[in-house]
Order: C-alpha cells, then structure tokens, then sequence
C-alpha cells in the first residue's frame, strides 16, 4: 500500500495565481483532512471530509476550497494565492470511528508551497 | 475545543541520554497520537495511544486519560531521535486531531 500521497511535493506561485493540490489514499478511509504547518508551530487544520460529497471547514479555512468527488481522493484548492499561503500542506486520513474503535490518523509526505 | 500542551518546548541531550516528553490536554479524548517529524519534514506515527502503555523499541508511551495525560519515554537517545515531536489528540466524538505546538528535540554526539 502507498498509504497517503501528495501532489506535488514543491511549487512556487505568484500572487493572484491558483492551484490545486491533490491528496490520494488507499486505505479506504471515510476521513480525510487537510492542515497546515507554520515554522515553529504545529499542524492547523483546514478543512475536512468525513466522506465522499461531504467537505467541513477546520481552523483556518479562509482562501481555501476543498472537493472530494471520489472517497480515494481530497483536492485542496487556492482561488487567489498569497503571500500568507506560504507553508507546508499535509493531508491525512483516519477511519470514522463509528465503523471501528481505530482512528489511527495517516499522514501524506507534505507539498511545500511558496507564494512570492 | 480541546487545548493540547507539550512540555518543555525545546529539549538538548546528548546522546545515550534518556528523556520525557509531556502532553496535556483539557478534555476526554478517544484518540491520542505521538509523531516524529524528522529534519525532512515527514510526520511519523509513532503511537496511537488513547489510553495505557505501549513501547517500541527504545520509545514508550504511557496515556493516563483520567488525568488527561500522556507521557513519551526516549531512552538511550541517537542523533536520529532528533527533531519535532508532535502529539496530538481527537475529542469524543470523530473531529478532526488537534496537535500540540511540539517538543523540539536534539540529540547531540
């Protein structure tokens, strides 16, 4: 099993330009979230799923959209990237706990992303 | 929501040292996790603990959730054990982990 993935590892923008980062599982894990990492802080989480067609927001979503059209796969997308964006984006996956006590939390290798 | 404190922040040994790591948190939790992210910046698991003791080698953990606490044991500690050690916690319920601000750990030779 890959286990989480992340795509892409690294990308530079420009202010005012979009993109999306695209988070992929094969656990067949119900949850599924996105957070952000600051220097020197820990994980903030964005927005999550707690299954396909259904997206919440966490801590910090402003500037951010999510989908999840497929269970396998979480798409975090930047409309208008800042230089506030700047950071490491990790995604990670979880059961719902309701199917089994294991909730164990996953996590992808991060994409680091520069907003000049 | 649940508020999760790691202590000490920043922690200096030299190696074949042991130590501990604190976390607390505010209130009851059905999930509690330690990660290691190394000097490259990948998180990895290394217990999912919400409640007992478990140990892995040289690492241990002990999750006290009646006193709403988790301990993690380094022992004979390596310059690989160095890094962030994050531990992180879910509330009742499935909400999403909530990490603590870390423990910056380097182990020098």
């Amino acid at each position: 099993n890959a286990g989480v993935t992340q795509t892409p590892k690294f990308r530079v923008l420009k202010t005012g330009q979009s993109m999306t980062l695209l988070c992929a599982q094969d656990m067949n894990h119900e949850y599924m979230y996105w957070y952000r990492q600051d220097p020197g802080m820990g994980l903030r989480l964005i927005h999550y799923s707690v299954g396909e067609g259904t997206t919440a927001k966490g801590e910090v979503p402003d500037g951010y959209n999510v989908s999840r059209l497929k269970k396998q796969n979480f798409l975090l997308g930047l409309e208008s990237a800042a230089p506030s964006q700047t950071s490491v984006y990790f995604c990670a996956s979880s059961y719902y706990l309701g199917r089994s006590n294991y909730n164990e939390q996953f996590f992808g290798p991060g994409t680091r992303l520069t907003v000049l | 929501g649940i508020q999760v404190e790691q202590s000490p922040p920043d922690l200096i040994l030299q190696e074949g040292a042991n130590s501990t790591l604190r976390c607390n948190f505010s209130d009851s939790v059905n999930n509690l996790q330690w990660f290691h992210q190394n000097p490259w910046g990948q998180l990895i698991n290394l217990f999912y603990i919400p409640s007992g003791t478990k140990q892995n080698g040289r690492l241990s953990a002990t999750t006290v959730a009646t006193e709403r606490y988790s301990l993690l044991y380094i022992s004979s500690s390596q310059t690989t054990d160095s890094g962030v050690y994050f531990c992180a916690v879910r509330n009742s319920g499935n909400t999403p982990l909530v990490f603590g601000k870390g423990t910056r750990l380097s182990v020098i030779a």
